[in-house]
């Protein structure tokens, strides 16, 4: 079993459509980050989050440490939000562990 | 430049050769990580150096992959006797510090081992 969990691992939605994006770790983590990577593979940091939430724009985080479990969540979604979507625990040691990555795609 | 560079952005080398990936870290983060991302795979962590010194080098996959960061800054993952499995997404990131610090990532190089 993965030390970092995502679901769903593909997801298809239309325009306008809220989305959510799951996360579960089963690593002690100092914080996690939401990435985005878009073809081409250039990765860009979201959010970094220890509890709570974050807002930046469309896109939401939460995390809840007693669950282990974190979402991001896209509201009215655009098709330029189509990318791979990836959760990452950051350990003790400041290095990150993965999760697969979520590929979505937000059809016009 | 603001952001973490690397280089060369494609790297095709034959099997059994040797290579060298650079990576420039953002001025003045003292923590630099490396990760190898695999086709349809999330990234896997290589390499963690804090300052010249590699704190984390558990990921390192075996004795062919070695890493260094001689001045504190710009940091240098060498391959030998390169192996087509070796072919990925060869990804650096760097930090202000460690744990506690967001992690910037630099766009990556691919190299593909024919």
């Amino acid at each position: 079993k993965n030390e970092v969990e995502q679901s769903p691992q593909n997801l298809t939605a239309q325009e306008g459509e809220f989305i959510t994006i799951n996360c579960s770790y089963s690593v002690g983590i100092s914080a996690l980050h939401w990435l985005q990577q878009h073809p081409g593979g250039g990765i860009v940091s979201l959010f970094m989050l220890s509890s709570g939430k974050k807002k930046h724009g469309r896109l939401i985080a939460t995390i809840n440490i007693q669950e282990k479990h974190s979402s991001l969540h896209i509201t009215a979604s655009h098709p330029r939000d189509s990318a791979v979507y990836i959760c990452a625990a950051k350990g003790s040691q400041g290095n990150l562990i993965f999760g697969k990555g979520t590929k979505l795609s937000v059809k016009p | 430049g603001a952001g973490v560079s690397q280089t060369p952005s494609n790297k095709v080398t034959e099997k059994g050769k040797y290579v060298e990936l650079r990576c420039d870290p953002i001025s003045g983060h003292t923590a630099l990580y490396w990760y190898r991302q695999s086709l349809g795979q999330g990234p896997e962590f290589l390499i963690y150096f804090q300052g010249t010194g590699a704190a984390d080098d558990s990921g390192l996959p075996n004795d062919r992959f070695f890493a260094v960061r001689p001045e504190g800054s710009v940091s240098t993952l060498k391959i030998q006797r390169t192996e087509r499995g070796d072919s990925a997404v060869y990804l650096c990131a760097s930090s202000l510090t460690d744990s506690y610090n967001e992690q910037f990532f630099g766009p990556g190089t691919r190299l593909t081992v024919l």
